[in-house]
């Protein structure tokens, strides 16, 4: 079945500090990768995507993600973390774009002063 | 460019009223979709139309749920009689057919039901 998985509830990590959110996808021919944040009473909007080419992508706010084919995943990072980027991260899969957007269970990142 | 936007932003209900959310997808996209966000869990996958069409609607959880896009432009999505577990958010996006971009979401609806 097609599915994505974010393992971590919850992320903690320190101001100035790199972060790593996680996101495996299940395989199904070459899906299309996508991460979406949402603050605090606002929709999601769109952080950066993974359709093909380079397997590291650079989206908004600093974020970038590498896509793993061998191991299927699209983990989220930044080299450094602001207290403004605390918020729900959701990982996303399509599979062709007459398809259904698949999200993961969403990672709530905390970053600390 | 407007976005995808949502009607209403917010709505309380009692038990067994009916209520009608409304998505107007951004102008040309043909894929819109709807997707329900439970308190605390995952955003589930409801529906997806592909113009008028249902593509999709192995999400929708009975038959108290309704959706419709005559024309292929908004989209209704109408719960009657309205439970309590019917309370979340309730998301709309819209993306184009072709192109295989992202959708875009509108703001969400924050469905109560009392």
């Amino acid at each position: 079945a097609q599915s994505v998985a974010q393992p971590e509830d919850q992320v903690n990590v320190a101001e100035g500090n790199p972060l790593t959110v996680k996101c495996t996808y299940s395989v199904s021919g070459n899906p299309y990768l996508f991460w979406y944040v949402q603050y605090p009473n606002r929709g999601l909007q769109f952080l950066l995507k993974y359709i093909t080419g380079d397997n590291l992508v650079k989206g908004s706010y600093g974020f970038e993600a590498e896509f793993n084919k061998s191991q299927t995943s699209f983990h989220l990072k930044k080299p450094s973390a602001l207290v403004s980027d605390s918020a729900l991260y959701f990982c996303a899969v399509l599979y062709s774009s007459a398809s259904k957007i698949i999200f993961g269970s969403g990672t709530r990142l905390s970053i600390r002063p | 460019e407007a976005g995808v936007t949502q009607f209403p932003s917010h709505s309380v209900i009692e038990k067994g009223q009916t209520v009608t959310l409304r998505c107007d997808p951004i102008s040309g996209h043909d894929n819109l979709y709807w997707y329900r966000r439970v308190m605390g869990k995952e955003i589930k996958f409801l529906l997806h139309f592909v113009k008028e069409s249902k593509q999709d609607e192995s999400g929708m959880p009975n038959n108290r749920f309704l959706a419709e896009r005559t024309g292929g432009t908004y989209s209704t999505l109408k719960v009657q009689p309205a439970e309590l577990e019917d309370s979340g958010v309730y998301f709309c996006a819209s993306s184009p057919l072709t192109g295989n971009t992202e959708a875009f979401f509108g703001q969400g609806t924050r469905l109560t039901v009392v």
